[in-house]
């Protein structure tokens, strides 16, 4: 079975541009997830999505970040314009459904903002 | 307030040693609890989870974990760590209701001495 897949592994950008990040979930997944960690801390979760609707984007920051899932399957996470905070490692993971089932991550790409 | 927390940011042990680590949460039911362990430049991957049912639960890669509603706590437990083992561990909790969201503790690391 193959994995949730995401690109770029690493990206470097200077601050104010835009980047986009990209996720390919896990077959038959109806859940997709897009986590921030920041250098030493755990996961916050941005937002979460179930099938192509969202459920939770509460720590979204509305103002720059933007995400969407076509159809219900893959997943693009946007940041425009880019701030120095931002450096972290964006993961994606996604699960059979919303019920507390196992969530299976993706490597995640490695955003540094210079 | 929901929350969980990973009183250990860093652990040391000897390759040989017993290892626990802790999780706590704040939550007024039982929530579903997970332990991720975390490689450099790796994705998450799952070392076990608790739903409902038997408290000590059995993860892979030898090691268990144990849910005590007494204490709002859900610790990790080896009793052998190896030099492969180190490497950063997040206890995760799903507060059933309102959304079902995954959220993490901040990790702690763990370091082997051979």
């Amino acid at each position: 079975e193959a994995g949730v897949a995401q690109s770029p592994r690493y990206k470097i950008i200077e601050k104010r541009q835009s980047v986009a990040f990209w996720c390919n979930p896990i077959s038959g997944h109806a859940t997709l997830y897009w986590y921030q960690q920041i250098l030493g801390q755990g996961p916050k979760l941005l937002i979460q999505f179930q099938n192509n609707g969202v459920v939770d984007d509460s720590q979204l920051p509305k103002d720059r970040f933007s995400a969407e899932r076509l159809k219900g399957v893959d997943s693009t996470l946007k940041i425009q314009p880019a701030k120095l905070e931002d450096s972290a490692v964006y993961l994606c993971a996604s699960s059979l459904d919303r019920g507390g089932t196992e969530a299976f991550f993706g490597q995640g790409t490695r955003l540094t903002v210079v | 307030a929901q929350s969980v927390t990973q009183p250990d940011i860093h652990i040391t042990v000897s390759e040989g040693a017993s290892l626990e680590l802790r999780c706590n949460y704040s939550y007024g039911a039982t929530p579903y609890l997970f332990w991720y362990v975390q490689s450099p430049g790796q994705g998450l991957q799952l070392l076990l989870k608790y739903f409902s049912g038997d408290t000590l639960v059995q993860g892979i890669k030898g090691f268990e974990a144990e849910f005590k509603r007494s204490q709002s706590s859900f610790n990790l437990r080896k009793p052998s760590v190896h030099w492969s083992d180190a490497a950063e561990y997040f206890c995760a909790v799903v507060f059933t209701g309102g959304g079902n969201k995954l959220t993490f503790g901040t990790g702690t690391q763990l370091k082997v001495e051979l």
